[in-house]
């Protein structure tokens, strides 16, 4: 199985939105509506932001949401805050209880 | 509060088994719900290793599935990771975690593959 394709990094000023994508295929991001979003500072573990493509956990705030468009999922951060500096990465359902990661987007607060 | 604690040896030779153990507080993996090992190499991104479900059934990554094996031991609110034949290749931050996507996780433990 092949990892989902992110860009490795991306960058936007405090209050700015910026989006990262999540490229996959048909076996997996386009074939399910079972795409998660991880957020990890350094030296943590991974907390969701996303599941089931568009759906927040309780206390994740509105700031973060997701969509998807065919084979590409995307992960949209509004008002861009500096504890938003982080590493990002993205998941999917592959089918017979298979999940697929993203490489993984060092997203930077300038 | 849902919480995990990974434990197992920081050190492993290479060829011989890595097994780490996860003990879960404030709910019972009888219940329900997968519980799920990610691992992640320094430095590097997220890998799915496998999960298994309250019932026993289990699911590993393909590239993985012939080294790897996930146990519950309900008695003691645990389950663990076994993988044979470790190499370099094997080094990373393991992870677990609780369900699918996983909503809880442990710190995660560093396994280093060295001889």
């Amino acid at each position: 199985q092949s990892a989902l394709t992110q860009p490795p990094s991306a960058s936007g000023s405090p209050g700015q939105s910026v989006t990262i994508s999540c490229t996959g295929t048909s076996s997996d991001v386009g074939g399910y509506n079972f795409v998660s979003w991880y957020q990890q500072h350094p030296g943590k573990a991974p907390k969701l932001m996303i599941y089931e493509v568009t759906k927040r956990p309780s206390g994740v705030p509105d700031r973060f949401s997701g969509s998807k468009s065919g084979n590409t999922a995307s992960l949209t951060v509004s008002g861009l805050q500096g504890e938003d500096e982080a590493d990002y990465y993205c998941s999917s359902y592959a089918g017979s209880n298979n999940v697929v990661f993203g490489g993984g987007t060092r997203l930077t607060v300038l | 509060q849902v919480q995990l604690q990974e434990s197992g040896p920081g050190l492993v030779k290479p060829s011989e088994t890595l097994s780490l153990t996860c003990t879960v507080s404030g709910y019972s993996i009888n219940s329900g719900y997968y519980w799920v090992w990610i691992r992640q190499p320094p430095g590097k991104g997220l890998e799915w290793i496998g999960s298994i479900y309250h019932s026993g059934s289990t699911f590993y990554n393909p590239s993985l599935k012939s080294r790897v094996t996930i146990s519950v031991d309900p008695s003691k609110n645990q389950f663990s990771l076994r993988v044979n034949s470790v190499t370099a290749a094997d080094t990373a931050f393991y992870y677990c975690a609780r369900d699918n996507p996983p909503d809880y996780w442990g710190q995660g433990t560093l396994v280093t593959v060295f001889s």
